[in-house]
């Protein structure tokens, strides 16, 4: 089974504080994402990877930055959080398919509160 | 502009009756629609897909409809059970957009006993 950890389940921060959610990888899966979840917005893409040290913007990438230092970790930064940053945040994974659906497996997501 | 839509927030079912779950999408390029199931506190675990030469994908309990002229999927459960009972997002990916997939804002259900 593909397992995909997220170190932090439950964050609380303060405003402008700088945060760092972990997440790993333990099946070699090429590409890495990072989605916010909302309640009525679903999952939006914040940040996709398809390789080391290679990172893409997603559609909400402002406020966010990420770091992909090896295949099998992907690191989402808040440089200075704030409170519309309060969320679920959800990590995944899949491999590359030339055709057919990209599955990705998710973590057990991070919920950051920022006060 | 939300390119796909799920526009049912909630739906409560009775225990061995059928779930029918919605989904609207507009972009035509999607080639590839999926369906995840959402426990709380949990990540989203996939649970079907269809492909867009398709209309209707079958996996045990679980059948998804694709209704490329109306740009309409739907999720059946037949019968549905109290552990059905999370919050279900369907996704939709085309090779045009990197295969990246794009989500629904996501239907709860509730299967009473």
């Amino acid at each position: 089974d593909v397992k995909v950890t997220q170190s932090s389940r439950y964050l609380v921060k303060r405003t402008g504080e700088k945060v760092f959610l972990e997440c790993v990888q333990d099946m070699d899966h090429e590409n890495m994402f990072w989605y916010r979840q909302d309640p009525g917005l679903g999952l939006r893409l914040i940040y996709f990877s398809y390789d080391v040290k290679m990172k893409e913007k997603g559609d909400i990438p402002e406020g966010y930055s990420v770091s992909r230092e090896k295949k099998e970790r992907f690191s989402l930064i808040l440089e200075s959080a704030s409170t519309n940053q309060t969320s679920m945040y959800l990590c995944a994974s899949s491999f590359i398919r030339g055709t057919g659906a990209n599955v990705l497996t998710f973590g057990a997501g991070s919920r950051l509160t920022v006060l | 502009d939300q390119q796909v839509k799920q526009n049912s927030p909630s739906l409560s079912v009775q225990e061995g009756r059928i779930s029918i779950l919605n989904c609207d999408y507009t972009n035509s390029m999607f080639d590839y629609f999926l369906w995840y199931k959402k426990y709380p506190a949990e990540g989203p675990t996939f649970l079907i897909s269809i492909s867009s030469i398709k209309d209707k994908n079958e996996d045990g309990r679980f059948t998804v409809f694709l209704n490329k002229s109306a740009k309409h999927l739907s999720l059946h459960i037949v019968p549905s059970q109290p552990g059905d009972s999370a919050v279900y997002f369907c996704a939709a990916s085309g090779l045009n957009a990197g295969n990246m997939l794009t989500f629904g804002g996501g239907t709860r259900l509730m299967v009473k006993p």
